[in-house]
């Protein structure tokens, strides 16, 4: 039990369409990370938020967006949903952005399936 | 930029033999390197992870890594495989918060009886 919790945990979109997933980060923790795990592949970073702010982006066109709310809570949009987007969206946790050692918080996850 | 390379997808061990899962990385700044765990249709979670000091990393359910600088390498070992160890493994790198890191593809683990 990380603390760090996602929604919804499975859901079938269609190609074309928006999703938003979302993330409760573990109480305390002002940073927010998102990744994209396709099946059988490590978790690719999507991007960070710090203080609201976004705070680093991975190789992810502008259809993936974020937004990070002043409780710290977290969404991730992605528009014009393409069947690659199939996969688990991943959020994870922490505190303070610049402490590289810092331990992060997964969470499940999310399971998106593009039909 | 980083890279991590994880040499074999999928290792098989019997239980109570060594566990080795190998990996290894590229990073132009010294790295911080970081081992998760992951059970089916779960998140991950961390074993261990090497910031600074120490090379040989001890985490939990009794893995450790060493960190190799000479040879940019940081494998995961435990000493005798449980059945519940059965998982897959992620080695991860990073040379700014943990939260921008850059993973393997993985290393599927199987414990035999």
């Amino acid at each position: 039990e990380t603390g760090v919790t996602q929604s919804p945990t499975h859901l079938i979109k269609t190609r074309g369409q928006q999703v938003t997933l979302r993330c409760s980060s573990q109480s305390g923790h002002n940073t927010v990370s998102w990744y994209q795990q396709a099946l059988g592949q490590g978790p690719q970073f999507i991007f960070q938020y710090y203080r609201e702010e976004e705070n680093g982006r991975g190789n992810f066109p502008p259809r993936f967006s974020g937004l990070q709310f002043p409780n710290y809570s977290s969404e991730l949009n992605v528009n014009a949903l393409e069947l690659d987007d199939s996969a688990l969206y991943l959020c994870a946790s922490s505190s303070g952005q610049q402490l590289t050692g810092n331990t992060i918080y997964f969470g499940e996850g999310s399971w998106l399936t593009v039909v | 930029a980083q890279s991590v390379t994880q040499l074999g997808s999928h290792v098989s061990v019997s239980e109570g033999a060594l566990v080795l899962l190998r990996c290894n990385y590229s990073s132009s700044v010294p790295p911080y390197l970081f081992w998760y765990v992951q059970y089916p249709n779960q998140g991950l979670q961390l074993l261990l992870k090497y910031t600074t000091g120490a090379t040989l990393v001890k985490g939990i359910n009794g893995f450790e890594a060493e960190f190799k600088k000479s040879e940019t390498s940081f494998h995961l070992t435990k000493p005798s495989a449980h059945m519940s160890d059965a998982a897959e493994y992620f080695c991860a790198v990073s040379v700014q918060s943990a939260g921008k890191s850059t993973f393997g593809d993985g290393t599927t683990l199987t414990v035999k009886p």
